[in-house]
């Protein structure tokens, strides 16, 4: 795929536990975002990280970034039910262009 | 502060018929994207405006797909003639105009196109 994966597809996990999701891409980017949405609903804006950042936290959320491996990861820890979403990264592209470009997602479920 | 809103958040129509698809920003964000996702793919871009110009229309998959964004405001999102392979989720995404808050998108619910 041009524009790279995300891995794993769907994650099962129980209350409490973290959960790891990642996701790759081909070509340069100016931030990578990360988005969750719920069954039905709309896109919900996690976090933003840039090209030159590393790592970034809000609250149970910690995002990594590995511009050299073009990876970047996703954390939540102490997963609780209501995280139960598909959880999508979009690369922000360098240049004038403003488009995300979106991964499959992860489809993490979360029981409780 | 309100989100960014869309309407309908369904649409059923016959193939060949013309549907609008609406969309409001978030107020003061002049950037304004489309994406959609057909069944079983990635959200992909359409196209994105900034305040009433249309800045980057690649990803507009034929010319049944017209959009505007008269004024600066909102902005609409016609498929005329619709086509079975329309059917999807339209999603519409604002950003603030300038800094680099301009790269963080705000999505709305999303349209759910059904073309029979």
């Amino acid at each position: 795929s041009q524009q790279g994966e995300e891995d794993p597809q769907a994650l099962s996990i129980q209350e409490g536990e973290n959960a790891t999701m990642n996701c790759s891409y081909k070509t340069s980017i100016n931030n990578l975002q990360w988005y969750r949405q719920n069954s039905g609903r709309g896109l919900v804006h996690l976090i933003l990280i840039r090209s030159n950042e590393r790592e970034k936290h809000s609250g149970r959320l910690r995002v990594t970034l590995d511009t050299s491996k073009k990876s970047s990861s996703l954390l939540i820890t102490a997963s609780r039910a209501a995280d139960t979403a598909s959880y999508f990264c979009a690369k922000g592209r360098t240049g004038s262009a403003r488009q995300l470009t979106f991964g499959s997602g992860t489809q993490l479920t979360v029981l409780p | 502060e309100a989100g960014v809103t869309q309407f309908p958040s369904h649409s059923v129509i016959e193939k060949g018929q013309t549907v609008t698809l609406r969309c409001d920003p978030i107020s003061g964000h002049d950037n304004l994207y489309w994406y959609r996702r057909v069944m079983g793919k990635e959200i992909k871009f359409l196209l994105h405006f900034v305040k009433e110009s249309k800045q980057d229309e690649s990803g507009m998959p034929n010319n049944r797909f017209l959009a505007e964004r008269t004024g600066g405001t909102y902005s609409t999102l016609k498929v005329q003639p619709a086509e079975l392979e329309d059917s999807g989720v339209y999603f519409c995404a604002s950003s603030q105009a300038g800094g680099r808050a301009r790269n963080e998108q705000f999505f709305g619910p999303g349209t759910r196109l059904t073309v029979l």
